[in-house]
C-alpha cells in the first residue's frame, strides 16, 4: 500500500541521547514535512522540504535537524533529546509545496526522560 | 500573529447533525482545510475550500467565508466513527499551513 512510513513507532530514551526519527515515502511527492502534535496545541512545523536537496526551518525547529538527500526519505534528528521534546511526530508528504493537501504517516511516540 | 480558533470539545447524539466552527486570522489566504484525526491515529483530509460557499461531499460539508475569517465544518447523519478530532488547518501566504488545536468531537448513541 503506497504511503508514508515512519519508524520507530514508540520509542524512549534518556535526555541527553541522540535519536532520528525515519520517515519514507513511495508516492514520490515533492514536499515533505516533520510536525509535532502535543496535547491543546495544533500541529507545528518543525522543518520541511520542498525538493530533494533543500530543507527549510518550520515554526519550532530548535534542537531538530532534517536533511533530504532524496525524493523518498526525510529524516528528523534530536541531536541531543531533552524532556520537553518529548510528544508525538508525524512526518508527511504533499505532491507540492503550494497544496495543503498533506498526507501523514502514523506517527513516532518519543517519550525523553 | 497567526491564529486559528476552534472549540476545544463537542457532544453530539447519532443520527444527528453538528456543525464545528472555525475562525481564521492568518498572513494571506490560500485556502482552508478539514482533516479528521481518530484518537492514536494520523489525520487524514477531509475537505478543501479557496472561494466563499459550500463544499458538500457526501455526509461531510464544508463552507467559507473569506471576508469574515470563518469556516464550519458540518456532519450530518452522525454515526459513532465520526468521533475523532477534527482539524481546521488555513494555508497562509508563504504555503504554510497553520493548525488549529482541533475539536474533539463526542458522539452519543
Amino acid at each position: 500500500i503506497a504511503g508514508i512510513t515512519q519508524a520507530p513507532t514508540s520509542q524512549i530514551l534518556a535526555a541527553g541521547r541522540r535519536m532520528t526519527l525515519r520517515c519514507t515515502q513511495d508516492m514520490r511527492h515533492n514536499a515533505m514535512y516533520w510536525y509535532r502534535q502535543d496535547l491543546g496545541l495544533g500541529l507545528r512545523l518543525i522543518h520541511y522540504s520542498n525538493t530533494a536537496g533543500t530543507t527549510g526551518k518550520g515554526e519550532v525547529p530548535d534542537g531538530y535537524s532534517v536533511s533530504r538527500a532524496n525524493t523518498d526519505d526525510f529524516p528528523l534528528t534530536l541531536a541531543s533529546a531533552v524532556p520537553s521534546q518529548t510528544s508525538v511526530y508525524f512526518c508527511a508528504s504533499s505532491e507540492d509545496p503550494s497544496t495543503g493537501e498533506l498526507f501523514f504517516g502514523e506517527g513516532s511516540r518519543l517519550t525523553v526522560l | 500573529g497567526q491564529n486559528i480558533d476552534q472549540p476545544t470539545e463537542m457532544t453530539a447524539t447519532e443520527g444527528a447533525i453538528v456543525q464545528i466552527n472555525c475562525t481564521y486570522q492568518t498572513s494571506g489566504f490560500n485556502g482552508l482545510f478539514w482533516y479528521q484525526q481518530h484518537a492514536g491515529e494520523a489525520p487524514t483530509f477531509l475537505s478543501y475550500n479557496v472561494l466563499d460557499g459550500l463544499e458538500e461531499k457526501g455526509r461531510f460539508s464544508s463552507f467559507l467565508s473569506r471576508s469574515k475569517g470563518y469556516s464550519y465544518l458540518l456532519l450530518k447523519e452522525l454515526q459513532m466513527k465520526d468521533s475523532a478530532s477534527y482539524l481546521c488547518a488555513v494555508l497562509d501566504s508563504n504555503y504554510q499551513l497553520i493548525w488549529g488545536a482541533g475539536t474533539k468531537l463526542i458522539i452519543k448513541p
